[in-house]
């Protein structure tokens, strides 16, 4: 049963310390998204990529988060420097494009505390 | 205006019963829609797509209407474990990529 994984599974920092969050997309999955979620704002895009390639990362703060895919087995999200109102769960999603039905699967989360 | 809008909620329904949500989306050129349930401190998990002609998944039908820019989610005899928060999911394409949007969520809690 293939799925997508995300480590770590819980961090707990404290602010302005460097995190990055990995997300193993499922093999022959070829876009992969980034989303925050919080009580308040529920489930926001952050970047979004196909092919390894970044398409759209406007939902993203770019003064610290960054978000790149090294190789099609790993996507990595970064933030640097940590802020407390970036505590959220992160989830990394990964689908296979085809036409207008993409379908996304997600990871299970990656809890951030910035304290 | 929210590009999706959901009633958060939440629905307490008996179990048995029959209960509808609504999701609303203001970009007439949306083209995929889907439904996705999320279990407390849980990823969200597809639950169906959306299509024009309507779809039924054993409890649970999906029906869009382009008109009035809505997709709906019925379900049938609810049951304990139907209880989560259901998102709609709104997918346009625009310049080779899609945009995908989130509701925020309708939670459901069924009642013994």
């Amino acid at each position: 049963d293939a799925r997508v994984t995300q480590t770590p599974r819980h961090k707990v920092t404290e602010m302005g310390q460097e995190v990055t969050m990995r997300c193993q997309p499922i093999l022959g999955h070829n876009t992969v998204f980034w989303y925050r979620q919080t009580m308040m704002q529920g489930l926001e895009l952050l970047a979004y990529f196909r092919n390894r390639a970044p398409l759209d990362d406007s939902g993203m703060p770019k003064d610290r988060f960054s978000a790149e895919m090294p190789d099609a087995t790993l996507a990595t999200l970064k933030i640097q420097p940590s802020e407390p109102r970036d505590s959220a769960v992160y989830f990394c999603a990964s689908g296979l494009a085809q036409g207008v039905t993409d379908t996304q699967y997600f990871g299970p989360g990656t809890r951030l505390t910035v304290l | 205006r929210k590009e999706v809008e959901q009633d958060p909620g939440p629905f307490n329904v008996p179990e048995g019963a029959t209960v509808a949500f609504n999701c609303t989306y203001s970009n007439s050129a949306s083209q995929s829609f889907f439904w996705y349930r999320q279990d407390c401190r849980k990823e969200p998990k597809l639950l169906m797509s959306v299509y024009s002609s309507g779809n039924e998944d054993g409890r649970f039908t999906a029906q869009l209407n382009r008109a009035s820019q809505y997709i709906s989610l019925l379900i049938r005899d609810s049951k304990l474990s139907d209880s989560a928060t259901y998102l709609c999911v709104v997918n346009s394409h625009s310049g080779g990529y899609q945009k995908v949007t989130f509701g925020t969520g309708t939670k459901l809690q069924v009642i013994p």
